[in-house]
């Protein structure tokens, strides 16, 4: 079975500063992806960024990289130059394949709670 | 257009009520989801439509009913519900496949059981 784990249940970040939000998972599936969700006290899921097994280069998009290690199973979320936007909930994610059909379930892990501090 | 509407956005209903959840997306998704989510707690997965057609059924009790009427709404009928089914109800779509299609997610609907 699947396992998403998030070890920091809150975490403060000065404003303009890096923070590294922590993400272990465990499969013994060799194809799977990861994703990180945004959701803000509004409710709403917002995709961040993904990162597939077989990726040869970590993801980014805009502030927010993805460190992936392979290896140790880990896919931490770095959000650059925090913004006092970005306080929210963050939920890591695995697509798991459901063999003889047609789509993926998500699991998501327990989530890390963001507060950006002025 | 990459939205997820829902309606209500907000919902108090009590023990013998019958209601309905909507969900609505344009974006040519043919497979939508439906979460519950307690506070403080991730998503948790309830349903899963594709092609129109009931995929899972994560043992959700049958007071909820999910309806995919065509590929674009999604509908989740509330009857006898409990006050712990109160949580936010969150409704996504995606592209069918393998692969890295992330989920797209309606703002959810507040829901309490009085």
């Amino acid at each position: 079975a699947q396992k998403i784990t998030q070890t920091q249940p809150g975490m403060f970040v000065q404003e303009k500063e890096a923070v590294t939000l922590d993400c272990t998972y465990d499969t013994s599936d060799p194809s799977y992806g990861l994703f990180w969700y945004k959701q803000p006290s509004s409710g709403e899921m917002i995709f961040l960024i993904y990162q597939g097994s077989y990726d040869q280069q970590n993801a980014t998009e805009g502030r927010y990289s993805l460190n992936f290690q392979k290896a140790r199973k880990s896919a931490n979320l770095v959000i650059s130059a925090s913004q006092l936007g970005d306080s929210a909930m963050y939920f890591c994610a695995m697509r798991e394949a459901q063999m003889k059909t047609s789509y993926d379930k998500v699991i998501f892990g327990p989530g890390t709670s963001l507060s950006v501090i002025p | 257009d990459t939205e997820v509407t829902q309606t209500p956005k907000h919902l108090v209903m009590g023990m013998t009520n019958k209601k309905s959840l909507k969900c609505e997306q344009h974006m040519g998704h043919r497979a939508m989801y439906w979460y519950k989510q307690k506070a403080k707690k991730p998503p948790e997965l309830m349903f899963v439509y594709s092609y129109e057609k009931l995929s899972i059924n994560e043992s959700v009790p049958s007071r909820f009913s999910p309806e995919c009427p065509n590929s674009s709404l999604l509908n989740l009928h509330l009857h006898a519900l409990q006050p712990e089914d109160s949580a936010l109800y969150l409704c996504a779509s995606s592209q069918v496949g393998h692969g890295s299609y992330e989920q797209y997610f309606g703002p959810g609907t507040r829901l309490t059981v009085t």
